[in-house]
């Protein structure tokens, strides 16, 4: 089967530092994908990892580990704004999206 | 501006009753994907096309339908056979190769 593993629910504090773990089987492998969802809101685009590797985008950074079928999203210097939940992603070797549960970010001040 | 507009925010209807959410992208998007979001749950794929008077079943798309005749739209209808349709419906697309989904403000369904 295909399956996407993240924790359900996180909390740190402003300022701080946060690592989202996501591990995932699935049939193929084309891309993972990282996602911001505010509560009510659609999920917006963070990041994309194919290669093994961290990419670094501002605050955000994704890193890959393809053999371990492993990924995390690292949040430096928190903010408030940063609470919300987080969804790991990948695309399979039907590019299909498969979607984890999503980890929801609580930021304390 | 270009994006994906998901129309209505909310919508309301009895139980039996189909009810057809609209999907509509200025994007130039060949793709388009239809999901449904549970409380606690991830994104759960309906159905998706990829061309123009295409389109696969996705994980769970049994109770519900969609159409491809214009490559801007991709409405999806949710019938009386859908079980649990009360959830959060989400409209995405994508350019061809590999890129993030640009998704829709999303559609509140609410059955009662």
């Amino acid at each position: 089967g295909q399956n996407i593993d993240q924790p359900t629910e996180m909390t740190a504090t402003e300022g701080a530092i946060v690592q989202i773990n996501c591990t995932y089987q699935t049939s193929g492998f084309n891309g993972l994908f990282w996602y911001q969802q505010h509560a009510g809101e659609a999920p917006t685009f963070l990041s994309y990892n194919v290669l093994d590797g961290l990419e670094e985008k501002g605050r955000f950074s994704s890193f890959l580990s393809r053999s371990k079928g492993y990924s995390y999203l690292l949040l430096k210097e928190l903010q408030m704004k940063d609470s919300a939940s987080y969804l790991c992603a990948v695309m399979n070797r039907d590019d299909k999206i498969i979607f984890g549960k999503g980890t929801r970010l609580h930021i304390l001040p | 501006d270009g994006g994906i507009t998901q129309s209505p925010k909310y919508l309301f209807r009895k139980e039996g009753q189909n009810v057809t959410l609209s999907c509509e992208q200025n994007l130039n998007h060949d793709a388009m994907y239809w999901y449904r979001q549970d409380p606690g749950q991830g994104l759960r794929l309906i159905y998706y096309s990829q061309i123009v008077n295409d389109f696969q079943k996705g994980d769970i798309a049994e109770g519900y339908s969609v159409s491809r005749e214009k490559k801007e739209s991709f409405p999806l209808t949710v019938t009386s056979a859908q079980k649990n349709p009360t959830a959060f419906y989400l409209c995405a697309s994508m350019p061809g190769g590999v890129y993030g989904y640009t998704f829709g403000s999303g559609t509140r369904l609410t059955v009662v």
